[in-house]
């Protein structure tokens, strides 16, 4: 089974800010990663996939890089409505999926 | 607009069984692919089933055996069928559509299930 970590696991940061989040996998999976921001009491929201791919809709500020077992995600300029947790999932094993633990970013 | 709305979800003591359902519009379930998420209190979120294909089902190892995942075409609602349940299935249960290589793409909100006695 691949595992993701997420690094770190909480974050905090001011608005304006730049954030990066990190997820690292066990073993390769290639660019077959996903990025995801979720809310308390909301849907989770598909940010990146591919590694790199902004979904559609998602702004510039979020940005994507990275293969095979290290990745990271960027938001170059925190909004307020970006304090959230984000996680990654790898697709590698579909139709099997992981999800890494999460990184919350909270607001400083 | 995609839409997915779960329901089903609720307090059942250790043992029991419940069905929660998925009701989809704005595309059809039965020509996507789809999965359930869930969310564990203060945990992360954590894959749990996915059908793809006409019939194709996949589980995670927590839940292989004890949980089915299903659709039904004429209601356009997908549904997991959860039985033998236990504290450590307590969780918000999300579903939502995949992408034919494994991407959550649209999601619900969730419902919520609880197991205590």
């Amino acid at each position: 089974e691949i595992v993701l970590t997420q690094s770190p696991v909480t974050l905090s940061l001011s608005p304006g800010e730049r954030a990066t989040l990190s997820c690292r996998a066990s073993q390769s999976v290639s660019n077959s990663l996903a990025w995801y921001q979720h809310k308390p009491g909301q849907a989770p929201r598909l940010l990146i996939y591919d590694a790199s791919n902004r979904a559609t809709g998602i702004p510039a500020r979020f940005s994507g890089s990275g293969s095979g077992t290290d990745f990271t995600l960027t938001i170059s300029s925190l909004e307020p409505e970006d304090f959230a947790v984000y996680y990654c999932q790898q697709r590698n094993t579909w139709p099997r999926l992981t999800f890494g633990g999460g990184t919350k970013v909270e607001i400083k | 607009e995609v839409q997915l709305v779960e329901s089903g979800g609720g307090l059942i003591q250790p043992g029991g069984s419940l069905r929660l359902s998925c009701a989809a519009s704005g595309f059809t379930v039965s020509s996507h692919y789809m999965t359930w998420v869930r969310q564990a209190p203060g945990k992360g979120l954590e894959w749990v089933s996915a059908i793809y294909s006409a019939t194709r089902t996949s589980y995670s190892d927590s839940v292989k055996g004890r949980f089915t995942i299903s659709r039904d075409h004429s209601k356009n609602t997908l549904y997991l069928q959860m039985n033998n349940l236990t504290a450590e299935d307590t969780a918000g249960y999300h579903c939502a559509t995949l992408t034919a290589t494994g991407v959550g793409d649209s999601w619900g909100q969730g419902t919520l299930v609880i197991v205590s006695s």
